[in-house]
């Protein structure tokens, strides 16, 4: 089974940067292999509801990043295939950047079948 | 590219069944096979239970079923469980794309 871990979530000051970890494992019994999957981001801030931020698909699929508006420009989401581990880099970051952000791995273009347990991101100064 | 408009809250018995819709624009639902529903209850990561409009991941009730009209998709449940209270949240690849969530709606057991 294929499971999700995301790391690197903490207290940063506004206009800081933080980088998120995404590492991925299981695959040994699975049908999927790591480079083989599109990851997302997913952020959901104190009592609201998901937002997506961003997905990377597949090196073989061109290994192209969308975003979201609120995000484009100071987001970049990355991967490392070698150590199945996804990255999402944030810069100058703002207050409404603060939110448990959630890794995710899509099981078709539309669909994210496996998530992460969340890690938290505040900003504050 | 604004959020998908959902229900804010819906409630039903034991046993009932229910629907939440989920309203979006040409460039989103009514453009997109690419519809999801998710399940979160507090405190946890969300489910994924319908993909592509209407298919269900392997181990997913068959309570649980979606549906597309235009730009409106209906996520239903059937027979109504206290374990189903929670979140659900719709999702919709766009023309750019990119994906956008529903608002949530909070299902509510009698």
């Amino acid at each position: 089974e294929v499971q999700l871990v995301e790391s690197g979530g903490g207290l940063v000051k506004p206009g800081g940067s933080l980088r998120l970890s995404c590492a991925a494992s299981g695959f040994a019994a699975s049908q999927f292999t790591f480079s083989n999957l599109w990851m997302s981001w997913v952020r959901q801030a104190p009592g609201k509801g998901l937002e997506w931020i961003g997905r990377i698909i597949s090196k073989s699929g061109g290994g192209t990043t969308d975003y979201a508006a609120p995000v484009k420009g100071r987001f970049t989401i990355s991967r490392d295939d070698s150590k199945s581990t996804v990255y999402l880099q944030m810069n100058s970051l703002k207050t409404e950047d603060t939110a448990i952000y959630y890794c995710s791995s899509h099981i078709v273009a539309g669909a994210m079948g496996v998530w992460g347990q969340g890690t938290t991101v505040i900003v504050s100064s | 590219q604004s959020a998908l408009t959902q229900p804010a809250s819906v409630s039903g018995s034991p046993g009932q069944s229910i629907s939440i819709s989920c309203t979006g624009a040409s460039s989103d639902v009514a453009a997109s096979d690419y519809v999801s529903w998710y399940q979160q209850h507090p405190g946890k990561a969300p489910k994924l239970l319908i993909y592509d409009v209407s298919n269900r991941p392997s181990g997913v009730s068959n309570r649980f079923s979606g549906s597309k009209s235009g730009n409106t998709a209906s996520l239903a449940i059937s027979g109504l469980q206290a374990e189903d209270e929670a979140d659900y949240y719709c999702c919709s690849y766009t023309t750019s794309s990119t994906l956008v969530f529903g608002g949530g709606t909070k299902l509510t057991v009698l």
